[in-house]
């Protein structure tokens, strides 16, 4: 029972382009959506997040949307860089504030230069 | 400001052996999650802890495993005895109160038990 699922193992693209990663969710109880990166070797860094009341939120290059009538999150970064390559991770908090975190499979992104 | 610290960054042992594993969360955290990842199953929460109380440990696989958070700046996870499907990396986070406070990670300690 994956309720939070990345459905895209990997994404490739060019510098300089949009990269979008894709999340869906099946719980309505989430109240707020996570965006991590992790490299090799080291632990997952948090990127950004948006309330489950908004449908947008903004960071730099990292846009992330929420559609809720899909129970969809996208994560937008603009332009791409070679450093942006990692393994991206989606990742939702249940309401009630105990912060446990449920996470995706995570996707691999790769920026050619 | 120091991040979540974990040690040791890699252990390797044998079967059967009890190993330890240490976590100093971020100081002012509130919650700590200790997680293994593994290529089939990916991230998975094991327990977490509320003012060093455990407070959720469903995902702690079974009674080999046990976790100890004796103060809010130091917390274990044992598994005694070691079995090679324990092999993993395994992270630990931290997080302050609050709706939407990110858990923040250590780097992890990959186990390889022969």
């Amino acid at each position: 029972d994956q309720q939070v699922k990345q459905n895209s193992p990997s994404l490739s693209v060019q510098e300089g382009r949009i990269s979008i990663l894709n999340c869906d969710y099946t719980n309505s109880m989430f109240d707020y959506f996570l965006w991590y990166k992790k490299y090799p070797a080291e632990g997952p860094t948090f990127l950004i997040s948006i309330s489950s009341i908004k449908d947008k939120n903004e960071d730099g290059r990292f846009t992330v949307f929420l559609n809720k009538s899909a129970k969809h999150l996208s994560l937008h970064i603009v332009p791409s860089q070679p450093g942006d390559s990692a393994v991206y991770f989606c990742a939702a908090t249940v309401s009630g504030n105990t912060g446990k975190l449920i996470f995706g499979q995570g996707t691999t992104l790769q920026v050619k230069p | 400001d120091a991040g979540v610290i974990q040690s040791p960054r890699h252990e390797v042992t044998e079967m059967g052996q009890e190993v330890t594993l240490r976590c100093k969360p971020i100081s002012g955290h509130d919650y700590l999650f200790w997680y293994r990842q593994t290529m089939m199953r990916g991230l998975e929460l094991l327990i977490y802890f509320n003012n060093n109380v455990p407070i959720d440990d469903s995902g702690m696989p079974e009674d080999r495993f046990s976790a100890k958070m004796p103060n809010a700046s130091f917390s274990t996870l044992k598994i005694q005895p070691s079995e090679p499907r324990d092999s993993a990396v395994y992270f630990c986070a931290s997080r302050r109160t609050g709706g939407g406070q990110p858990q923040h990670f250590g780097d992890g300690t990959r186990l390889s038990i022969l």
